[in-house]
């Protein structure tokens, strides 16, 4: 079956450490994305990628850096810039452009310790 | 700026209640609106797709209106059941170039026996 896939489910990351987020999608859609979800809150934009090796800042991505190098693959990296990481991230995917087929992963919940 | 408010922010309904949840949009050039689920710690699950051409779409007991005009879209749940408890999130596209979302924080809805 299509979808996308987020590992780890859980992660724990200590101050001062990277951490990378991993995002699959066998749907053979062009547009991946990223987004922060915090308590109470909607979900922001933090990156986008409409095509393998280009991708665009989104609300919030201070702290935050992704690749696009194969189409199936966009992991989210959040660094130790990123003062507040404690959060669920969501990835999703998209027929490129305008939003259409939108299909969201299960999520990672990421926690400073 | 687009911005996207969803009242209310809670609602508790006894089983079998019809129902309606809200959603307003500060900018009417959208060019589509969706309605989306998220149970606890889950990922989003797309509901509904209205086109902004369009004035309502319907799926079993869900029908959502739009009305981009004046801004707003309702989902209306009919006999709602407990297994509809959840988050709703309300979320719209601004086309163009970009396929990301500008989504409301959302309805949590607890439907009880």
């Amino acid at each position: 079956d299509g979808g996308i896939t987020q590992s780890p489910k859980y992660l724990f990351r200590k101050e001062g450490q990277n951490v990378t987020l991993s995002c699959e999608q066998n749907l053979n859609h062009d547009a991946m994305y990223w987004y922060r979800q915090d308590p109470g809150q909607g979900l922001r934009l933090i990156y986008y990628s409409q095509i393998v090796n280009d991708f665009q800042k989104g609300d919030i991505a201070e702290g935050y850096s992704v690749s696009r190098e194969k189409k199936e693959s966009f992991p989210l990296t959040v660094t130790s810039a990123q003062k507040n990481p404690t959060a669920f991230y969501l990835c999703a995917s998209s027929i490129r452009p305008f939003g259409y087929g939108y299909t969201f992963g299960s999520g990672t919940r990421l926690t400073v310790v | 700026k687009q911005e996207v408010t969803q009242i209310p922010a809670a609602l508790s309904v006894p089983e079998g209640e019809n129902l309606v949840l809200n959603c307003s949009f500060t900018d009417s050039a959208i060019y589509n609106l969706q309605w989306f689920r998220q149970d606890p710690g889950k990922g989003l699950t797309s509901l509904l797709l209205i086109q902004s051409s369009q004035r309502e779409q319907t799926s079993g007991r869900l029908n959502a209106s739009l009305d981009k005009s004046s801004g707003r879209s309702t989902l209306y749940i009919a006999a709602s059941q407990p297994g509809d408890s959840a988050t709703y999130l309300c979320a719209v596209s601004l086309g163009g170039s970009q396929g990301n979302l500008i989504f409301g924080k959302g309805t949590k809805l607890s439907v009880k026996p």
